[in-house]
């Protein structure tokens, strides 16, 4: 069965800072990964998605990477802004169309 | 374009209760999706149309659960005789292929 873990849970940083958030995976079998932003009482905004055949995906001040043999995922956010506040979730499809999510990483971006 | 919307947007039933809840997908869009979201977790993949076949509704919850699409377009996800622990929200997706579903704001239902 695949479970997603996404660490930390909360993350709280100065406005400017590049940060990392870390998304593991247990079963490497995947069609797709999928990074989503999800603000207060919203829907999900998918932000980036990878192919299994892709390293890595941009936008913007966006980058996430897919590396399917560790099961991991990272998603880069360069110059960090007060904007960027919200709770991110990682998801991945096992070629069933249905996503399978991890907890999601809270942010908080202080001006 | 008009995005995937909900409705409600809130609810709150008594233990015991009926509910109904609307998923407006995109027009076009062959694939729904529900998902329940608990507070502080990730969404939990309940149940998949494609047009107005139930292909997966291997996360239902329980035989409370019901959902239906049978238009292939508008969705209802029903819940019978509510509990405590059905309290989430409650989240529609749709897509025209495989790659990118677009999610609607969501249903918050409390249970009291």
């Amino acid at each position: 069965k695949q479970e997603v873990t996404q660490i930390p849970a909360a993350l709280s940083v100065p406005e400017g800072e590049n940060l990392v958030l870390n998304c593991s995976f247990t079963d490497s079998a995947i069609y797709n990964l999928q990074w989503f932003r999800q603000d207060p009482g919203k829907g999900l905004t998918s932000l980036l998605l990878i192919q299994s055949s892709q390293r890595e995906q941009t936008s913007g001040r966006l980058n996430a990477s897919l590396d399917k043999s560790s099961g991991r995922s990272t998603l880069y956010i360069a110059a960090s802004q007060p904007g960027d506040s919200a709770t991110y979730l990682c998801a991945v499809d096992g070629n069933t169309g249905k996503l399978i999510f991890g907890q999601g990483t809270t942010l908080q971006v202080k001006p | 374009g008009a995005g995937v919307s909900q409705s409600p947007r809130y609810k709150v039933a008594k233990r015991g209760q009926d509910v109904a809840l609307r998923c407006d997908p995109i027009s076009g869009h062959v694939s729904l999706f529900w998902y329940q979201q608990a507070l502080g977790q990730g969404p939990e993949f309940l149940t998949y149309f494609q047009n107005e076949a139930q292909l997966d509704k291997s996360g239902l919850p329980s035989d409370r659960f019901f959902a239906e699409r049978p238009e292939g377009s508008v969705s209802t996800l029903k819940i019978q005789r509510t509990q405590q622990e059905d309290s989430a929200v409650y989240l529609c997706a749709s897509s025209l292929d495989r790659d990118r579903a677009s999610f609607g704001p969501g249903t918050r239902l409390t249970v009291t």
